[in-house]
């Protein structure tokens, strides 16, 4: 099974700030990589796809980069909103695997 | 408007079996694989089991292998997972999914349902 670990656990930041989130695969996945994004009670929400692809609707402050086993979710302005929990998730084969997640704070 | 609903969560013992359903609409079912992705209390994210547009593969994470089985009803757009001989670690969160994607085979879960809460316990 393809392991998904993701940096940090969690973060503090404050608004305006900018907020990098790092997820290593234990095996090359391409560009077969999501990110989620996860509000407590609620569902996950799809942010980006494709490791770089932004999802309809998702502001353009997120942002999504790498390939091979490395790969970066980005803020670039973080706003109050965004504080929630961040997955990311491989689909490169099954099983289909998530990270940990990041919990995300604003100070 | 995309919509996933799901139902059938609740209370059941050890070994005991609950069928969960989710009901599809605004999007053309049939062209659509399909997912179960669970959340245990506190926890992250764990994708149970995947199936074809038309029913005809089916994979599941190896923890819910020979216990549980998803299924599809086109004509109902409805998709389901049946339980059978849960344990206290299947206590989760049940969310559906829409998995799908690019011709490329880049796939992605979108949208997701609300969830149904199954607990395990006696």
């Amino acid at each position: 099974d393809i392991q998904m670990t993701q940096s940090p656990s969690s973060l503090s930041a404050s608004v305006g700030d900018r907020v990098t989130i790092t997820c290593r695969a234990s095996q090359s996945i391409d560009s077969y990589l999501n990110w989620y994004q996860q509000k407590p009670g609620k569902a996950p929400k799809l942010l980006i796809y494709a490791a770089s692809y932004l999802q309809s609707g998702v502001p353009s402050r997120f942002s999504g980069s790498g390939s091979g086993t490395d790969f970066t979710l980005t803020i670039s302005s973080l706003q109050p909103e965004d504080s929630a929990t961040y997955y990311c998730q491989q689909s490169y084969i099954t099983p289909l695997t998530f990270g940990g997640g990041t919990k995300v704070e604003i100070k | 408007e995309v919509q996933l609903v799901e139902s059938g969560g609740g209370l059941v013992q050890p070994g005991g079996s609950l069928r969960l359903s989710c009901a599809a609409s605004g999007f053309t079912f049939t062209n659509s694989w399909m997912s179960w992705v669970r959340q245990a209390p506190g926890r992250g994210l764990e994708w149970v089991a995947n199936i074809k547009e038309d029913g005809s593969k089916k994979y599941y994470v190896d923890s819910v292998k020979g216990r549980f089985t998803i299924s599809r009803d086109s004509a109902k757009n409805s998709l389901y997972l049946q339980m059978n001989s849960v344990r206290a670690e299947d206590t989760a969160v049940y969310y559906c999914a829409r998995y799908n994607g690019l011709p490329t085979n880049h796939n992605w879960f979108d949208p997701w349902g609300q969830g149904t809460l199954v607990t395990v316990s006696s």
